[in-house]
């Protein structure tokens, strides 16, 4: 089955301890993302990649980084994390431009 | 920065009526893609409407799009409890830059 997996669904942390999210997908699409899903603020992009070894910031990167060392993961780091992201966050991929996105099941960080 | 804003906010109707969300965007686009949320869970495509198009059929689901007003609408017929939902719609720009920018959303909300 067609799938972008995101782990962990929910997490809970402290200000300060570095945490990563993972994101797998099983298409072997070349684009894959990071958006943040606030309330009234809808999707916001964090960190996108075009293929392995090239990623590019989003609209809100500050605080986060990404590596992409193979195609299929694109996990999400936070170094630092502080209260301002908590939020859901979701991981998608895609083939390319002009193509549809395809999007994980999310994952609810709360920062106290 | 979004791209694509969404219009109502929210919309609340009665099973068996028909519900019309609107969408702005801003620059010149390759395509729009309409993408439906249930409460907290992933994104799930559901059409995608290419710039020298201007409608589009899926079941009943009816896209539009004016790429002289910069605008798009997604038009549900025969609501049904179950399209509760929220709808974003969201652009991929014309240049061949690759990231996919969502709007807000709108909250449908179909009573029985």
């Amino acid at each position: 089955e067609a799938q972008v997996t995101q782990n962990p669904r929910y997490l809970i942390t402290v200000t300060g301890k570095k945490l990563t999210v993972t994101c797998s997908q099983n298409m072997n699409h070349e684009y894959m993302s990071w958006y943040r899903q606030d309330p009234g603020l809808g999707l916001r992009q964090i960190y996108y990649s075009m293929n392995v070894e090239v990623t590019d910031k989003g609209d809100v990167p500050e605080g986060y980084k990404v590596s992409r060392k193979e195609k299929r993961n694109f996990p999400l780091i936070l170094e630092s994390p502080s209260p301002n992201q908590t939020s859901l966050y979701f991981c998608a991929s895609r083939w390319g431009h002009g193509t549809e996105a395809f999007f994980g099941q999310g994952t609810r960080l709360t920062v106290v | 920065s979004q791209q694509g804003e969404e219009d109502p906010q929210a919309l609340s109707i009665q099973e068996g009526e028909n519900a019309t969300m609107n969408c702005s965007y801003k620059t010149s686009i390759n395509n729009l893609q309409w993408y439906r949320q249930n409460s907290g869970r992933g994104l799930v495509h559901l059409i995608l409407i290419r710039s020298n198009e201007r409608e589009k059929h899926s079941g009943r689901l009816r896209v539009t799009l004016d790429t002289s007003k910069k605008s798009s609408s997604l038009l549900i017929t025969a609501s049904r409890a179950a399209d509760t939902a929220s709808y974003f719609c969201a652009t991929d720009a014309a240049s061949g830059y690759s990231t996919l920018t969502f709007g807000k959303g709108t909250m449908l909300l179909v009573s029985p």
